[in-house]
């Protein structure tokens, strides 16, 4: 099973700051990482595939890097539309797995 | 527009069976995967495990194997989720998702079934 970290758990962040969250693999997975976009009472919504990829329709301001055993999800220029929960995943091996998650709220 | 869409809330008592559901529709349902994650309040996401309509390739997590049965009938583009026994720890909520054949990413998703187990 690999295991992730992903931190911070919880970040707190204003309306236009930059954000970054990190997901940290035990193993390396090459780029077979997702990220999701989940609010509160909804399901979760695919941002970014294969690290770096952005999903059709997710607004530029979101960016996906890393590859091997770090990654990141960086947010420039934080709406009020972006508070809310952000998982990653990786798809390199079975069990496929979900990081613990990063909850973005308003500071 | 590809869609999901899954049976309504379930409220069981301990040691019941339950079988949920998730229709997909909008494109060539034996040609993904479909998943399923669970979901407890306020916790977050967890991968149980996938199947593969068009042959009924099943993979587990083995956090899940043997606790629950993904299953599937593409003559109605449905998947499921079964439980012989519910305990009280199988409350949450469960998303089903679609997964392409060569990427393991989950596009799109279903809106959720809410399973609450209690006596």
């Amino acid at each position: 099973v690999i295991w992730m970290t992903q931190s911070p758990s919880l970040l707190s962040a204003s309306t236009g700051d930059r954000v970054i969250i990190s997901c940290r693999m035990s193993q390396g997975i090459s780029s077979y990482l997702a990220w999701y976009q989940q609010k509160p009472g909804k399901a979760p919504e695919l941002l970014i595939y294969a690290a770096s990829t952005l999903q059709s329709g997710v607004p530029s301001r979101f960016s996906g890097s890393g590859s091997g055993t770090d990654f990141t999800l960086t947010i420039s220029c934080l709406q009020s539309e972006d508070f809310a929960t952000y998982y990653c995943q990786q798809y390199y091996s079975f069990p496929y797995t979900f990081g613990q998650g990063t909850k973005l709220e308003i500071k | 527009e590809v869609q999901l869409v899954q049976s309504g809330a379930e409220v069981k008592k301990p040691g019941e069976s339950l079988k949920i559901s998730c229709k997909g529709s909008g494109y060539s349902f034996t040609s993904y995967w479909i998943g399923w994650v669970r979901q407890m309040p306020g916790k977050g996401l967890e991968w149980m495990g996938i199947i593969y309509p068009g042959d009924s390739d099943t993979r587990y997590s083995p956090s899940f194997q043997g606790q629950v049965t993904i299953s599937a009938d593409k003559s109605i583009s449905t998947a499921y989720l079964q439980w012989s026994s519910l305990k009280a720890s199988d409350t949450a909520m469960y998303y089903c998702a679609r997964q392409g054949v060569r990427n393991g990413w989950f596009d799109p998703w279903g809106q959720g079934t809410l399973v609450t187990v209690s006596s």
